[in-house]
């Protein structure tokens, strides 16, 4: 079973605060692939990296992979009230398995 | 498109009951999963299902079966409700996005209690 730690768990902050969430690994990953899950609702995907090195942008949101393939991070800049939610990391394979979260509350 | 369905949206139980989550999806996705997400635990990954009869355990299968007998549906059977099967439930349909790696389109859940 693939050992995905995410940190921090938990992560208050200001409108407009840039941040950096991990997701870490005890082997290589395959591929990894970043969710943001809102309350009451399912995962939605943001972004799958396969190559080490790999950096994508999604507007606001970078995402990297560890040269080694065994991390990840996700760093939003200038955070906005919508950014709030869950977000998970999840190596995949023929099955998924998934970090245990980190939850951002932007406020206002 | 609707997407990935569940039903229903909460369910209560007592203990020693038996029911079953449905999920169905109308996007023609060969593989389907099921998962149950607990405080601190993130997601894990119950049973998945690689196309219609095909069915394999993943990480926490005890207590849950399953089935597969079309392309859209894909049920998970409780079949005898225990405490520690309160969770919430979440259905996933997905594709080949590219060369193995799958897109993952999740349901809305099941929240289930049991007493």
């Amino acid at each position: 079973t693939q050992l995905l730690e995410q940190s921090p768990q938990f992560l208050s902050i200001q409108e407009g605060e840039n941040l950096t969430v991990y997701c870490n690994s005890s082997s290589v990953f395959s591929s990894l692939q970043w969710y943001r899950q809102e309350p009451g609702e399912g995962p939605v995907l943001l972004v799958t990296v396969v190559t080490g090195g790999e950096v994508k942008k999604l507007k606001r949101l970078t995402f990297q992979f560890g040269d080694a393939r065994k991390d990840s991070s996700l760093h939003i800049t200038a955070a906005q009230p919508g950014d709030t939610g869950l977000y998970l990391c999840a190596e995949t394979g023929n099955q998924f398995y998934f970090g245990t979260g980190t939850s951002l509350t932007v406020i206002p | 498109n609707a997407g990935v369905t569940q039903t229903p949206k909460f369910q209560v139980l007592k203990t020693g009951q038996s029911m079953t989550l449905q999920c169905a999806q109308d996007m023609n996705h060969e593989y389907m999963s099921w998962y149950r997400q607990d405080p601190g635990m993130g997601l894990r990954l119950i049973h998945y299902s690689v196309g219609a009869g095909i069915t394999d355990q993943g990480e926490v299968p005890n207590g849950y079966n399953v089935s597969r007998s079309t392309t859209e549906d894909f049920p998970l059977r409780l079949l005898s409700a225990a405490p520690s099967q309160t969770s919430v439930y979440f259905c996933a349909s997905s594709y080949d996005q590219t060369g193995g790696i799958y897109e993952q389109y999740f349901g809305p859940g099941t929240r289930l209690t049991v007493t």
